[in-house]
């Protein structure tokens, strides 16, 4: 049973406007959430991340969004630029649960086209 | 980017052949971790290590196992390899409990199982 999940395997924006990708989860347990960013022969790269105590984070074009009622989370990209092209995975975990893991969605592949 | 070193980066082995890869990092985390990426699946938790001989299974833990003799150094190891793990297989570090920091990854070891 996936406990994160991105229902999204693919997404194409255009240069310049918003990339919105979604994650949603069903653990009420987590409480930290991340999002991370992959390109092709490399490994995961964090890339921001939101306690459930916050409810928007921001850190320059990227922006997460939580809405804890609905086990929802967000990633906004604006603008998007060409080298926002990779693939982005959602990850949740239970901060301080002894057996603590990070739970990784299966990513969603982002292609920003001209 | 954290000093993280996996290798072989690439294998190919036949099936029941024993497979050892190795993790090796210089930022003394405490925490180590090995995932496997498949597609559809993204990132799946395979073990991982809170400290020098302490490690714990994760969600995929069957027909695999690990050593931690150094804090530097996490091994991974197919007992008898099979086809199903075929894989790309990441190592992961993190300075502080799973799920309060971010993980921070290798560059990933191509597993083919023929």
């Amino acid at each position: 049973d996936q406990q994160v999940k991105q229902n999204s395997p693919s997404l194409s924006v255009q240069e310049g406007r918003i990339s919105i990708l979604n994650c949603d989860y069903t653990n009420s347990m987590f409480d930290y959430f991340l999002w991370y960013k992959k390109y092709p022969a490399e490994g995961p790269t964090f890339l921001i991340s939101i306690s459930s105590i916050k409810d928007k984070n921001e850190d320059g074009r990227f922006t997460v969004f939580l809405n804890k009622s609905a086990k929802h989370l967000s990633l906004h990209i604006v603008p998007s630029q060409p080298g926002d092209s990779a693939v982005y995975f959602c990850a949740a975990s239970a901060q301080y649960s002894s057996a603590s893991k990070i739970i990784f969605g299966s990513g969603t592949r982002l292609s920003i086209r001209p | 980017d954290a000093g993280i070193t996996q290798s072989p980066r690439h294998k190919v082995t036949e099936t029941g052949t024993p497979v050892t890869l190795r993790c090796h990092q210089t930022e003394n985390h405490r925490y180590m971790y090995w995932y496997r990426q498949d597609p559809g699946h993204g990132l799946r938790l395979i073990h991982y290590s809170y400290g020098v001989k302490d490690t714990d299974k994760g969600e995929v833990s069957d027909g695999y196992s690990v050593s931690r003799s150094k804090t530097e150094d996490f091994l991974l190891t197919l007992e008898s390899a099979t086809s199903s793990q075929t894989s790309v297989y990441f190592c992961a570090i993190s300075e502080s409990t799973p799920g309060a920091s971010p993980l921070h990854f290798g560059n990933g070891t191509r597993l083919t199982v023929t």
